[in-house]
């Protein structure tokens, strides 16, 4: 069955730190991946999408993310946060059969220290 | 470009009364959109799909007399919580692609959002 994981609930980080949040999936084809960021009461935004080619990907406000074949990770990483990073990050994989149906992890909350 | 925006973003409603959200592209024909509802801290629940012109197709456990999600266009879908009801209340997010052909075939755009809440 298809699925996203993402192990961690809840990560805190000081400001300035460095960020990985991970992301494990379960797909039987070549996985589209995708990190969105959803601010409190707001819809999601994406940062970055992997569809082929070079498995590091660089995405907005400093995000970047790489595909891990032989893992079936797709980890996002920032090298410093900043306190508007702190936010709800989904990792999701698609598409999952004939709409197109993305598959979402449960989420992992950003909580920034200053 | 590939904006999709949503209306109301919150509405408030008494219970027993009929709810309608609109989720529209801006740019783009979105052959295909979605609606998902979210509870607090939670991730996104995929309520349903449709397809442009077509029925649309539940999720398994989601009313269809409930929520009424119609695709008339290849820029409008609306979904209308019937019946209202407080464990209704949450928030719905919609999404839409272009699953014809070009950049966006394999993407989401996303609206964002409407607040619910049913008193």
């Amino acid at each position: 069955a298809q699925s996203v994981t993402q192990p961690d609930i809840h990560i805190t980080v000081s400001e300035g730190a460095s960020l990985e949040l991970r992301c494990n999936y379960s797909y039987g084809a070549t996985p589209y991946l995708f990190w969105y960021v959803q601010s409190p009461g707001q819809g999601l935004q994406l940062l970055l999408k992997y569809f082929s080619g070079d498995t590091l990907v660089q995405g907005i406000k400093g995000f970047e993310a790489e595909f891990k074949r032989s893992q079936s990770s797709f980890n996002l990483r920032k090298p410093s946060v900043h306190w508007s990073d702190a936010a709800e990050y989904f990792c999701a994989v698609g598409p999952s059969g004939n709409t197109g149906k993305l598959i979402f992890g449960q989420g992992t909350t950003l909580q920034v220290k200053p | 470009g590939a904006v999709v925006s949503q209306h109301p973003s919150w509405v408030i409603c008494k219970s027993g009364t009929s709810v309608k959200i609109e989720c529209r592209s801006l740019d783009f024909q979105a052959t295909t959109m979605f609606w998902y509802r979210q509870f607090p801290k939670q991730s996104l629940m995929l309520m349903a799909t449709s397809n442009e012109g077509s029925k649309a197709t539940y999720e398994q456990g989601v009313e269809k007399d409930k929520f009424l999600i119609n695709h008339a266009s290849l820029t409008l879908s609306t979904l209308t919580v019937t019946s209202a009801h407080p464990e209704d209340s949450s928030f719905y997010i919609c999404s839409a692609g272009d699953r014809t052909s070009g950049p966006y075939y394999n993407e989401q755009f996303f609206g964002p959002g409407t607040r619910l809440t049913v008193l």
